[in-house]
């Protein structure tokens, strides 16, 4: 079974642009979980959908959002890139969500660089 | 305000020694708690879990142990291997909650 794939692995970006980040969860997962990753804050939880259903956000502001299409594939978008938006963004899937977290998988992240 | 707390940002142990990570947290709701260990260059790897209604889970050379009442967690890791090598993290959630929050994480070194 492949596992969770997130596109592109790596991006520069300058600030005031904004970026799409891409993940395909695991075949037959429907949950799809956002997470940051910063030297400083460790792994931030960013928003979760269950059939294109956001069921849950984290405390970032609203130039962060996501979706979620009926394949199951999830994007998320930062408009108005801040130099703080630099980091790995890692994306993971599983069959429910929930308290199935410990059939979640991560995949292997999105460094972005914001100059 | 951190609800998930590892106070220790790292550790080293001896190959074969036992290796103690801890992880405290302030919310009372959280009912589950997972431990995720992370190589570099890679998303982090689901290790062990517990459920509030246990107070220990084992699986091999991992146990988790959890004391409801001090708010804490240990993963503790016998015998420690150099492959151990990563950085931790523990996260929490509750049940119908679908946000895990974690820690900070603890970088573990075994040193051959």
């Amino acid at each position: 079974k492949a596992g969770v794939t997130q596109t592109p692995r790596y991006l520069i970006k300058t600030r005031g642009q904004q970026v799409t980040l891409s993940c395909s969860p695991i075949s037959g997962h429907r949950s799809v979980s956002w997470y940051q990753q910063t030297p400083g804050q460790g792994l931030q939880f960013l928003f979760e959908y269950f059939s294109e259903t956001q069921r849950n956000k984290g405390n970032f502001p609203g130039r962060f959002s996501g979706r979620q299409f009926s394949n199951s594939r999830s994007e998320m978008n930062v408009s108005t890139l801040e130099l703080g938006d630099s980091a790995l963004y890692l994306c993971a899937s599983s069959a429910q969500g929930g308290v199935s977290y410990n059939e979640q998988f991560f995949g292997p992240g999105t460094r972005l660089t914001v100059l | 305000d951190q609800q998930v707390k590892q106070n220790s940002p790292s550790l080293s142990v001896q190959e074969g020694r036992i290796s103690i990570l801890n992880c405290d947290y302030t919310n009372s709701m959280f009912d589950y708690f997972l431990w995720y260990k992370k190589y570099p260059a890679e998303g982090p790897t689901f290790l062990i879990s517990i459920s509030s209604i246990k107070d220990k889970n084992e699986d091999g050379r991992f146990t988790v142990f959890l004391n409801k009442s001090a708010k804490h967690l240990s993963l503790h890791i016998v015998p420690s291997q150099p492959g151990d090598s990563a950085v931790y993290f523990c996260a929490a959630l509750w049940a119908g909650s679908y946000q895990l929050t974690f820690g900070k994480g603890t970088k573990l070194s075994v040193i051959p």
